[in-house]
């Protein structure tokens, strides 16, 4: 039973190159979370989404980030125009159905690292 | 004021000690708490969730809720060097989970 499946593991991009990040959830999971973990902070949420909707996005940046979950394939993680404070490990989740209740739980992926150089 | 606050570290114990972490949350309407593991360059790890007042315990690992606190705390009993991680509390209300800063613990062999 695969977990949640992210690539690249590691991406190094030059400033003004875009970055994109890959997340297939688990088996039978329809609802993805995109998180950043900044060096030394902890995880802060970016965005929610479900098949083709974007549910929640009031943690991505307003600009040059965005994120799709289309019906078929992975979700995808967009940045433009990358810059040195992109560099972070970005961590894909995914669970069941919605609500933190018993039952739900929200598993990560192994996260993907993106230098920016 | 952050969201979800932890007792700053790092932590430092012997092997088989007790290692305590701690853990506050200003939302009163979070509902649902969590405790990762998470070792460094590798993905949080879910080592307790806790939904209601009072103590869980899993093994090693007993978490404890007091929502009128809103604090929550996670017990490592009979620590091992392989506990070596930082460990995050997460809360939430819905969907959102919102992290601690994450306090690292050393276990000393």
């Amino acid at each position: 039973n695969a977990g949640v499946m992210q690539n690249p593991r590691h991406l190094v991009r030059r400033r003004g190159q875009e970055a994109r990040l890959r997340c297939s959830p688990m088996k039978g999971h329809s609802h993805v979370y995109w998180y950043r973990q900044l060096p030394e902070e902890g995880l802060k949420f970016m965005v929610y989404l479900q098949k083709e909707n974007i549910i929640d996005e009031s943690g991505m940046p307003k600009e040059r980030f965005s994120a799709e979950f289309p019906k078929e394939g992975p979700s995808i993680l967009r940045i433009q125009q990358v810059v040195r404070g992109d560099s972070a490990a970005y961590f894909c989740a995914s669970s069941p159905r919605t609500g933190g209740d018993s039952g739900n739980t929200i598993y990560f992926g192994e996260g993907s690292w993106l230098t920016v150089v | 004021q952050k969201e979800v606050e932890q007792n700053s570290g790092p932590l430092s114990v012997p092997e088989g000690a007790i290692a305590s972490l701690n853990c506050t949350y200003s939302d009163r309407v979070s509902q649902s708490f969590f405790w990762y593991r998470q070792y460094s360059g590798k993905s949080p790890e879910l080592i307790m969730s806790i939904y209601s007042n009072g103590d869980k315990e899993d093994g090693r690992f007993t978490a404890q809720l007091n929502k009128a606190s809103q604090y929550v705390s996670l017990l490592i009993r009979d620590s091992q060097p392989s506990d070596s991680a930082t460990y995050l509390c997460a809360a939430s209300n819905d969907y959102k989970l919102s992290f601690g800063a994450g306090t690292t613990v050393t276990v000393r062999a």
